[in-house]
């Protein structure tokens, strides 16, 4: 079945600067990659999505990137501000699935 | 309108009682999920039931049963609980076909 690796599992960065967030993962049948963002004591919520077809793909601050031959993606948050301090969660899904198969998450961590 | 609600949201009890939690989506999804976290944030899936159907079934033990009465409705009732039981429980909707996930808020079951 599908396995998803994401690192790093913490991430400090100053406002203002860039944060990437790196996933993996080991079924070539995946075709759907969403990113989650989870505030403390909330439920995750939907920020991002890429399909295979696509290499990239940019919303305002937010971007992600996705090699399928090397079966890894990214998420990247320019001019991170303190709001974006949450935890992140890649997920992969294998066509014709309805398994959603999630990362163990990056505490990300925005110093004013 | 809250799109995927799920009561309680918090649930403390005593270890071997049964408790039941209940999911209800507003959306028009036809799958529903059931995933639990716990302490370190992992998010793992449980079941998931696509109109009715169930067709995902972890490894779970057979104390957690799940009941879907209509699409919109995905039930998690769990017998003779026990300490590891504690944890967040999150149901979820999604359209189907690599959609994304809808969350509800969330359950924290604490077993004392």
């Amino acid at each position: 079945g599908e396995n998803v690796e994401q690192h790093p599992s913490t991430l400090s960065v100053q406002e203002g600067d860039s944060a990437v967030i790196k996933c993996t993962y080991s079924d070539s049948a995946s075709n759907y990659f969403p990113w989650y963002k989870q505030e403390l004591g909330k439920r995750p919520q939907l920020i991002i999505d890429i399909r295979s077809n696509v290499g990239e793909k940019k919303d305002q601050r937010i971007a992600v990137t996705l090699n399928k031959t090397a079966k890894h993606f990214s998420l990247h948050i320019t001019e991170t501000q303190p709001e974006d301090s949450a935890v992140y969660f890649c997920a992969g899904l294998r066509g014709g699935s309805e398994k959603l198969v999630f990362g163990k998450g990056t505490k990300l961590t925005v110093n004013p | 309108d809250t799109a995927v609600s799920q009561t309680p949201k918090y649930l403390v009890t005593q270890m071997g009682n049964d408790k039941s939690i209940k999911c209800e989506q507003n959306l028009g999804h036809d799958t529903m999920y059931w995933y639990k976290q716990d302490s370190k944030k992992f998010l793992k899936i449980m079941f998931s039931y696509n109109n009715k159907e169930l067709i995902i079934n972890e490894t779970v033990p057979n104390r957690f049963s799940p009941k879907s009465p209509d699409k919109a409705h995905l039930n998690l009732h769990i017998n003779s609980l026990e300490l590891g039981d504690s944890a967040v429980y999150f149901c979820a909707s999604s359209p189907g076909a690599g959609g994304g996930y809808t969350f509800g808020s969330g359950t924290r079951l604490t077993v004392v």
